[in-house]
């Protein structure tokens, strides 16, 4: 089984602190995807990668930014926490390219910044 | 606005009954995929249909597609408490890489 695993399940930050979201997946998988979720506006992409070192924006990546120096690792940084970056935070990844497979999701970290 | 939205957004009914979700969408797809997830939890996919395919089985679930209406449905038969969960169906983009374009889901409560 695929497993995709991220680094906190609860976390709370303050504003302004530098916060890194680290998340893990073990089945070789090209693709790597960060979410937010939020109440009335579900899942918003906010960057991806399709391989080590790539990087590609999603629909809101302000105040945010990736790493992905290994294929198995792709880490979301908060450079300076805000209160409106309080969120559930989804990992994903998934092994096709461009048909659009399905997505393996991480349990979820959920940020609170005050 | 979302490419996927679910209808309705939140729907409860008892065990032993069916439940329908109903998803729309805008724009041409490669394939649409519903998810489950229970609450605070990460989501876990259930199925996926290509746009070339009219219905899909697995389980108690069945999924149709219909890319006319631009519309697909997911039934679950034959519910059960654990059951409980919030349902998304997130649609492929066509030109961008596969991308998925969450909907803002179905909250469905199954009542023992």
């Amino acid at each position: 089984d695929v497993k995709v695993t991220q680094s906190s399940r609860y976390l709370v930050k303050r504003t302004g602190e530098k916060v890194f979201l680290e998340c893990v997946q073990d089945m070789d998988h090209e693709n790597m995807f960060w979410y937010r979720q939020d109440p009335g506006l579900g899942l918003r992409l906010i960057y991806f990668s399709y391989d080590v070192k790539m990087k590609e924006k999603g629909d809101i990546p302000e105040g945010y930014s990736v790493s992905r120096e290994k294929k198995e690792r792709f880490s979301l940084i908060l450079e300076s926490a805000s209160t409106n970056q309080t969120s559930m935070y989804l990992c994903a990844s998934r092994e096709q390219g461009l048909a659009g497979g399905l997505e393996y999701f991480g349990p979820g970290t959920r940020l609170t910044v005050t | 606005s979302q490419q996927g939205e679910e209808d309705p957004q939140a729907l409860s009914i008892q065990e032993g009954e069916n439940a329908t979700m109903n998803c729309s969408y805008k724009t041409s797809i490669n394939n649409l995929q519903w998810y489950r997830q229970n609450s605070g939890r990460g989501l876990v996919h259930l199925i996926l249909i290509r746009s070339n395919e009219r219905e899909k089985h697995s389980g108690r679930l069945r999924v149709t597609l219909d890319t006319s209406k631009k519309s697909s449905s997911l039934l679950i038969t034959a519910s059960r408490a654990a059951d409980t969960a919030s349902y998304f169906c997130a649609t492929a983009r066509y030109n961008q890489g596969g991308k998925l374009i969450f909907g803002q889901g179905t909250e469905l409560s199954v009542k023992p």
